[in-house]
């Protein structure tokens, strides 16, 4: 079974850019998350589609960030304009279904350096 | 507001002793935990879980424990082996109806196994 794929791996950009990342789960998998991970902490969720609604977005910067899931698979987040302070992990995570215990897998994440 | 804290930044231990990792969380409505395990640059990866109706789950050499009463959490390694060298996150989520909310992380521990 494939993982949670994940593109770019890395990026760099300068402040003021554009950036977008992308991510197919597991196939099957209804439940996508995008998490922010700076260095030294947990990941914190910034948004988490059930098919192609959005179920929780309360802690994603919505004047710069955004999200989209089409057709319920593959999903897009797009940070604009990045700021200093946006220099993270960004990881996707699916899950099979929003019940039960709510076991994510992980992509192995975007590195997202902001200059 | 750090729900889910991990105190020990890193944890050092002998090959074939226990690894001790340590979670206190605030929020009374989390019921179900989580360990993940994360390599560097890989994703973090499903270790073992436990629900608030139990106070013990154990899975191979990884044993979790859970002190409701005192909002704590810890995972056993016995006996700890260099490959369980990784950065260990303890997570937690609420339930939301019959289904469970977002997952909350703490900082991550990272253990370091010596030969």
């Amino acid at each position: 079974e494939a993982g949670v794929a994940q593109s770019p791996r890395y990026k760099i950009i300068e402040k003021r850019q554009s950036v977008a990342f992308w991510c197919n789960p597991i196939s099957g998998h209804a439940t996508l998350y995008w998490y922010q991970q700076i260095l030294g902490q947990g990941p914190k969720l910034l948004i988490q589609f059930q098919n192609n609604g959005v179920v929780d977005d309360s802690q994603l910067p919505k004047d710069r960030f955004s999200a989209e899931r089409l057709k319920g698979v593959d999903s897009t987040l797009k940070i604009q304009p990045a700021k200093l302070e946006d220099s993270a992990v960004y990881l996707c995570a699916s899950s099979l279904v929003w019940t039960g215990k709510n076991i994510q897998y992980f992509g192995a994440g975007t590195r997202l350096s902001v200059l | 507001d750090q729900q889910v804290k991990q105190n020990s930044p890193s944890l050092s231990v002998q090959e074939g002793r226990i690894s001790i990792l340590n979670c206190d969380y605030t929020n009374s409505m989390f019921d179900y935990f989580l360990w993940y395990k994360k390599y560097p640059a890989e994703g973090p990866t499903f270790l073992i879980s436990i629900s608030s109706i139990k106070d013990k789950n154990e899975d191979g050499r990884f044993t979790v424990f859970l002190n409701k009463s005192a909002k704590h959490l810890s995972l056993h390694i016995v006996p700890s082996q260099p490959g369980d060298s990784a950065v260990y996150f303890c997570a937690a989520s609420a339930r939301r109806g019959t289904s469970y909310g977002k997952l909350t992380f703490g900082q991550g521990t990272i253990l370091t196994v010596h030969p």
